[in-house]
């Protein structure tokens, strides 16, 4: 059973491109939603979080943007760069007597220069 | 600080034989976790602990234990391997009361024939 699903599982962006990822979850009991990024050979890495009552957050060239109605939210890289290129995986979190962090399938990002 | 480190590397086992998967932090972090990683299937938690003396099941805990004796250790044992545990296994610390914030090991590739 997939709580959280993203898409699309892999994209392809040219260089000083937007690059978008979407995840959508159904448990309205989370309450955080971090994105990991992830190069090849290395394990995952918090890129960014937000919580369900903030609708947007940006740290430098990455923005979160939550849509709590929808039970979506996505990541935007602004001026993608090669750099870039790795594996997003978006994430559900719940904390408290039983934590549950529950991660999408990841996406497959490609920045061609 | 080393932050998190996992050994072995790699490894490979026959089906029906036992082996420990280690990890250390050095970060003083409470909360610990264990995840596979698989293609197309994102992370998927395995166990996790919450303090040194209190482990908690995850998603996918069968086939596996734990056990934390202390803050800085938590190993992982697979009982008796079997072909559909073989996976990139990453272990991953957090601070209290963050469960979100995973700080994660580089992963120990495991092949069980």
């Amino acid at each position: 059973q997939q709580q959280v699903k993203q898409s699309p599982q892999s994209l392809i962006v040219q260089k000083g491109g937007i690059s978008i990822i979407n995840c959508a979850y159904e448990n309205t009991a989370f309450d955080y939603f971090p994105w990991y990024q992830q190069f090849p050979g290395k394990g995952p890495a918090l890129l960014i979080a937000i919580r369900p009552d903030v609708s947007e957050k940006k740290e430098g060239r990455f923005t979160i943007s939550f849509n709590k109605s929808a039970k979506q939210f996505s990541l935007h890289i602004m001026d993608s760069q090669p750099g870039d290129s790795a594996t997003y995986f978006c994430a559900a979190s719940k904390g408290g007597a039983t934590n549950k962090l529950i991660f999408g399938t990841g996406t497959l990002l490609a920045v061609q220069p | 600080n080393a932050g998190v480190t996992q050994t072995p590397k790699f490894q490979v086992l026959k089906t029906g034989q036992s082996m420990t998967l280690q990890c250390a932090q050095d970060m003083n972090h409470e909360y610990m976790s264990w995840y596979r990683q698989d293609p197309g299937m994102g992370l998927r938690l395995i166990h996790y602990s919450v303090g040194a003396g209190i482990t908690d099941q995850g998603e996918v805990p069968n086939g596996y234990n734990v056990s934390r004796s202390t803050t800085e250790d938590f190993p992982l044992r697979l009982l008796s391997a079997a072909p559909s545990q073989t996976s990139v296994y990453f272990c991953a610390t957090s601070p209290r009361d963050s469960f979100y914030e995973q700080y994660f090991g580089p992963g120990t590739r495991l092949t069980v024939t």
